[in-house]
Formats: C-alpha cells, sequence, structure tokens
C-alpha cells in the first residue's frame, strides 16, 4: 500500500487549494479514507473522511463548508478541495486509509504535504 | 464529539524503563480505540487497534489494554526507536479524534 499526497503549497488567506493523494495496492470501494492534518509544532486533528462505496462524507465542524472531499475511482485518487483558506489551516495535511469499508484504525499514511496560509 | 485526554503530556524515562500512556474518552467508545507513534519530522504509525490488538510487524514491547472510556499503552523496556510522541484515536463514530499526545523523551 501506497498513499502519496501532492498538491500543497503557499496559499494567501482566502484563498484555495486541491490536495490529492495517489493511492496503490488498495481498492478504495473496501476502505474509507480520511485526511488528518498537523499544524506546525501541533498534535493530530482529523478533517475529512469518505466511506468506500463513495456516497457518505464527513467533515470536522472547522472546515465544514469550506472544504470538500471526492475521489476519482478509476485514477485511485483521493481529493480534498480547501476553500476560504485560513492561517489557522496552515498544516501538514496527511491521507490515510481505513482498515474497512467505513469502519476501523488508520492502518496506512501518506508522508503529507505541506499547506501554508499567508499574505 | 468525543473528546479524548492523554496523560502525561510529557514523559522522561530511560532506555529499559516500562512506560504507561493513559487516555480517556468523555463517552464509552467500547474497544474503537488505536494507538499512533510519530517520530518528529513523519507520518504517524499504527500500533495498537481496537485497544488491545498489536499491528502486524509491531515489536511486542508495546500492549494496550481497557475498554469503554479508560485505556493504556505501555511499552515493556523502553527501546531508542521509542522516543517519540505517542497519540490515542476513537474510531467509535465521526468525528474521528485524537488525544492531545504524550512526548517519550530522554531522561
Amino acid at each position: 500500500v501506497q498513499l502519496l499526497e501532492s498538491g500543497g503549497g503557499l496559499v494567501q488567506p482566502g484563498g484555495s487549494l486541491r490536495l490529492s493523494c495517489a493511492a496503490s495496492g488498495i481498492k478504495f470501494t473496501s476502505h474509507a479514507m480520511s485526511w488528518v492534518r498537523q499544524a506546525p509544532g501541533k498534535g493530530l486533528e482529523w478533517v475529512s473522511g469518505m466511506n468506500g462505496s463513495g456516497d457518505r462524507t464527513y467533515y470536522a465542524d472547522s472546515v465544514k463548508g469550506r472544504f470538500t472531499i471526492s475521489r476519482d475511482s478509476s485514477k485511485n485518487t483521493l481529493y480534498l478541495q480547501m476553500t476560504s483558506l485560513r492561517a489557522e489551516d496552515t498544516a501538514v495535511y496527511y491521507c490515510a486509509k481505513r482498515r474497512q469499508e467505513n469502519s476501523g484504525p488508520l492502518d496506512y499514511w501518506g508522508q503529507g504535504t505541506l499547506v501554508t496560509v499567508s499574505s | 464529539d468525543i473528546q479524548m485526554t492523554q496523560s502525561p503530556s510529557t514523559l522522561s524515562a530511560s532506555v529499559g524503563d516500562r512506560v504507561t500512556i493513559t487516555c480517556r474518552a468523555s463517552q464509552s467508545i467500547s474497544s474503537w480505540l488505536a494507538w499512533y507513534q510519530q517520530r518528529p519530522g513523519k507520518a504517524p504509525n499504527l500500533l495498537i487497534y481496537e485497544a488491545s490488538s498489536l499491528e502486524s510487524g509491531v515489536p511486542s514491547r508495546f500492549s494496550g489494554s481497557g475498554s469503554g472510556t479508560e485505556f493504556t499503552l505501555t511499552i515493556s523496556s523502553l527501546q531508542p526507536d521509542d522516543f517519540a510522541t505517542y497519540y490515542c484515536q476513537q474510531y467509535n463514530n465521526y468525528p474521528l479524534t485524537f488525544g492531545p499526545g504524550t512526548k517519550v523523551d530522554i531522561k
């Protein structure tokens, strides 16, 4: 299993960014996926998730209405569309796989991609 | 949302020490608890799932126990590789939530 995030970078407050997570060695339909972030020097914060069927999405209150999780099963890629970005969204963003279709621990993680929101 | 707390926040220990970290949930999560280890600059790594099941490839010096609202992670004999930050996480329901972390450093 490999998860490879990309798309991070420097963006101004109020701007948008789309993160990608290219997955190999797994079937999206069999596993829920999540995005987890970590602000510099801080702990882990779950951001968003999608079940294996792709028909349920979940968000932390801190990003609800601003972030959208989606996937392209033909490309085995998970996305996180981030809009109305704020300084407090600055973090390393990890994608992670859950063990089951919509349950289980986060058993594989990508290496992360850094998002910096600053003017 | 289920709140997770951990104690202590920092723990100073020596190689060979037995170390115990406690995690508490704000409501019952049955055994739907995981422990992760994170080294600086690296992604978290799953150690324990379902409160007490050892993830494949993880050394047997790591063990977990508990159910309901109180859980512990024990390292039976601390090794140099184990100096890291440890997080508990509940996966009973969304939103998934993590504890604030316990940093284990060298005494």
